[in-house]
C-alpha cells in the first residue's frame, strides 16, 4: 500500500524556520516526481513546490519562490521542504504528494502537516 | 501563476447531471492536455478523479467525466449521487515544473 506520511509542523513566529519532512512508502520512490500542496484553513488547494525523480530539477510557487526549497532523499525515500521567512498567510495544512510528470496527475495524498505561523 | 478560476458552488438534485467548469490561460490549460480534477470531503485528503483532461484511474466511477475546450476544462457528474456533494479543484501543468490549481467548487446534492 503507497503511504506518505508528513511530519514536522507546528506553531512558529512569524520570520521563523521550519522543516517539514514526508516518509513515503509503498512504491519506488526514486520512480516519481514529488510535490508540496497546502491548504490554508476553509481555503482552496495551493500547489507550493515540485522535484523530479532526482532533485535536479524543481519549481516554487510565486507566493514562496526564495522563501521555500524543496529537496529529496532518495537512500531515505523522503521529501522535504524548508521554510523560512515565515508569514501568517503560509499558515496551513501541508500535504505531500506523489506525481506522475508525463500524466500531470498528483495522487496519492498523505494527510498533511499543520503550520501555524503566529506571533 | 494565478488561480484557475471555477464556479463557487454547483449543486443539483439526485440523478441530474451537473459540470463544473475550470478556466485558465494559454499558458496552461490551453498549453497542456495535463488537466486533473480532484475530489475533497470535508476533513480528508483529495482524491483524484480525472487525469489528462479525460482519463479515469481504476476505481473512479463511470459518472465522472472530463473534457477540454481552449482554456477551458470541464468536469461533468452524471447520474448525481448524494456521496458527489464534495469540493471539487481541478490543476493543470502550467510549464516548467509548475502546476496551478483550481479556486474550487462546492457541489451540494439537493
Amino acid at each position: 500500500e503507497v503511504q506518505l506520511v508528513e511530519s514536522g509542523g507546528g506553531v512558529v513566529r512569524p520570520g521563523g524556520s521550519l522543516r517539514l519532512s514526508c516518509a513515503a512508502s509503498g512504491f519506488t520512490f526514486d520512480d516519481y516526481g514529488m510535490s508540496w500542496v497546502r491548504q490554508a484553513p476553509g481555503k482552496g488547494l495551493e500547489w507550493v513546490s515540485g522535484i523530479n525523480w532526482n532533485g535536479g530539477s524543481t519549481g516554487y510557487a510565486d507566493s514562496v519562490k526564495g522563501r521555500f526549497t524543496i529537496s529529496r532523499d532518495n537512500a531515505k525515500n523522503s521529501l522535504y521542504l524548508q521554510m523560512n521567512s515565515l508569514r501568517a498567510e503560509d499558515t496551513a495544512l501541508y500535504h505531500c504528494a506523489r506525481v506522475y510528470s508525463n500524466s500531470g496527475l498528483i495522487d496519492p495524498w498523505g494527510q498533511g502537516t499543520l503550520v501555524t505561523v503566529s506571533s | 501563476q494565478s488561480a484557475l478560476t471555477q464556479p463557487a458552488s454547483v449543486s443539483g438534485s439526485p440523478g441530474q447531471s451537473i459540470t463544473i467548469s475550470c478556466t485558465g490561460t494559454s499558458s496552461d490549460v490551453g498549453s497542456y492536455n495535463l488537466v486533473s480534477w480532484y475530489q475533497q470531503h470535508p476533513g480528508k485528503a483529495p482524491k483524484l478523479m480525472i487525469y489528462e483532461v479525460s482519463k479515469r484511474p481504476s476505481g473512479v466511477s463511470n459518472r465522472f467525466s472530463g473534457s477540454k475546450s481552449g482554456n477551458t476544462a470541464s468536469l461533468t457528474i452524471s447520474g448525481l449521487q448524494a456521496e458527489d456533494e464534495a469540493d471539487y479543484y481541478c490543476c493543470s501543468y502550467a510549464g516548467s515544473s509548475l502546476y496551478v490549481f483550481g479556486t474550487g467548487t462546492k457541489v451540494t446534492v439537493l
